[in-house]
C-alpha cells in the first residue's frame, strides 16, 4: 500500500544531541513538507521541498536542517541549537496536481 | 498578519445537527487552493477536502462540503448529521503558489449524544 511513514513514532533524547527523524513516502510526490505541532496548537512548517535537491525554510526553520537526496525521503534533523525541540512531528507529501496532502503518522520527540 | 484564522477555538454540537466550521484566508496570489483536515486525539492528520481557486463549485465529499466565497475570502467547512466519531480537532490549510502549505490554529469540535 502507498503511504508516508515516520520512525519512530516516539524517541528520546538528552538536550545537547542533534537528532534526524525519518520521513518515507512511495506514493511518488513531489513535494514533501515537515510540520511541528506543540500542545493544543496547530501545524507550524519547518521546511518544504518542491523537488530533489532542493527546499525552503518554511515559518519556524531555525535550529532544523533538511535534505532531499531522494524523491521519496526528506529527513528532518532536529540540533542542539533549537530551543524547544520536544514536540510532535509531521511529515507529509503532496500530489503532482497539488489537490491532496497526505501525512504520516508523526514522531513524538521529547528532549530532556 | 495570521493567513488562515479560524476563529472557533471550541465548539459543542448536538449528534445528528449540521455543523460549520469557520475559516478565512489571506492571500495574494491568484492561484491558490484550500484544505480540510481532521485530528483525532491519535494525532493522526486526515484529509477531508479540497478546493481550488479556479473552482467554481463548492467542493463536496460525503458529509463535508467546502463553503468557498471568493470575494470574502471564506473556505468554511460543513458537516451534515454530525456522528459521535466526527469529534476531532479540524484544521483548515491553505496552499500558495510556491507550494507551502500553511495550517490555522484549529477547532476542536465535540459532538454530544
Amino acid at each position: 500500500d502507498g503511504g508516508i511513514t515516520q520512525s519512530p513514532k516516539y524517541l528520546f533524547r538528552k538536550e545537547g544531541q542533534n537528532v534526524t527523524l525519518s520521513c518515507e513516502q512511495n506514493l511518488n510526490h513531489d513535494a514533501m513538507y515537515w510540520y511541528r505541532q506543540d500542545p493544543g496548537q496547530g501545524l507550524r512548517l519547518i521546511y518544504y521541498s518542491q523537488i530533489v535537491n532542493d527546499f525552503q525554510k518554511g515559518d519556524i526553520a531555525e535550529g532544523y536542517s533538511v535534505s532531499r537526496e531522494k524523491k521519496e525521503s526528506f529527513p528532518l534533523t532536529v540540533t542542539s541549537a533549537q530551543k524547544n525541540p520536544t514536540a510532535f512531528y509531521l511529515c507529509a507529501s503532496s500530489s503532482r496536481d497539488r489537490d491532496k496532502q497526505y501525512f504520516g503518522p508523526g514522531t513524538r520527540l521529547t528532549v530532556t | 498578519a495570521q493567513k488562515i484564522t479560524q476563529t472557533q477555538p471550541g465548539m459543542f454540537v448536538q449528534e445528528k445537527e449540521a455543523v460549520t466550521l469557520d475559516c478565512t484566508y489571506d492571500t495574494s496570489d491568484q492561484s491558490y487552493g484550500l484544505f480540510w483536515y481532521k485530528q483525532p486525539s491519535s494525532g493522526e492528520m486526515i484529509f477531508l477536502i479540497y478546493q481550488g481557486s479556479y473552482d467554481e463549485q463548492n467542493a463536496t465529499e460525503g458529509r463535508y462540503s467546502l463553503n468557498f466565497q471568493k470575494a470574502r475570502k471564506s473556505a468554511n467547512l460543513v458537516i451534515s448529521a454530525s456522528q459521535l466519531g466526527d469529534s476531532a480537532m479540524y484544521f483548515c490549510a491553505m496552499r500558495e503558489g510556491d507550494d507551502k502549505i500553511i495550517f490555522g490554529k484549529g477547532t476542536r469540535l465535540h459532538i454530544l449524544p
